[in-house]
């Protein structure tokens, strides 16, 4: 399974656009990136996951370099909600290696 | 979206008795389920997988004889923690995903044990 690193934390202030990159140097030709965030006393949710380039949905957007060594999750715009913790996992349910790992995360603060 | 649900949210227990908690999915099946331990300002620590049908797999340092895995059916796995202790007491989590090319986990709320 592909070991990953992130900032422990980071501070925003509400409005800014947040980026939280996570490396995975060892990720495999087939593993998928996933991101996941995480409330307190909650199960973490699904925020988005991708493959290659950049993906975006209703609520993020996902930077993958060619190289596919790290990821960026970007957040714009944020409010205090978004205060939370962001774990990012790699791997690849198809081949079995699902991404059930999770490493440390980032904790974001964001303040008024 | 694929909805995982997880009773009971919260349960406090005497030490040395059993508690059970029970991971649903709601709208998909679910052949596998995971199960997830994470203590206060630390990440997920993934306990074992459970698998419909046949016996659970657990990762290193997890007692099976204590975390007792039951996946019956398709959409609903258990895990029982036998003579629960005080360093029990934690924060335990189901998942499951869909089949699906790369379906992502989806994760029930979450049960906060308190052995006393």
């Amino acid at each position: 399974l592909a070991k990953t690193t992130q900032p422990i934390s980071m501070d925003s202030y509400e409005g800014q656009e947040v980026n939280i990159t996570c490396s995975h140097n060892n990720i495999a030709t087939n593993d998928y990136i996933t991101w996941y965030q995480q409330f307190p006393s909650q199960g973490p949710r699904f925020i988005i996951q991708g493959y290659k380039t950049k993906v975006t949905n209703e609520v993020a957007s996902l930077f993958i370099p060619a190289d596919r060594k790290s990821s960026t999750l970007s957040l714009p715009r944020v409010s205090l909600s978004d205060t939370a913790v962001y774990y990012c996992l790699v791997g690849d349910r198809a081949s079995g290696n699902t991404p059930l790992v999770f490493g440390k995360g980032t904790r974001l603060s964001v303040i008024a | 979206g694929a909805v995982v649900s997880q009773h009971p949210s919260r349960v406090i227990c005497k030490s040395g008795t059993s508690v059970k908690i029970e991971c649903r999915s709601l709208d998909f099946q679910a052949t596998t389920m995971f199960w997830y331990r994470q203590f206060p300002k630390q990440s997920l620590m993934l306990m074992a997988t459970s698998n419909e049908g046949s016996k659970a797999t657990y990762e290193q340092g997890v007692e099976k004889d204590k975390f007792l895995i039951n996946h019956a059916s398709l959409t609903l796995s258990t895990l029982t923690v036998t003579s629960a202790h005080p360093e029990d007491s934690s924060f335990y989590i189901c998942s499951a995903a869909p089949t699906g090319w790369n379906s992502p986990l989806h994760f029930g709320n979450g049960t906060r044990l308190t052995v006393t």
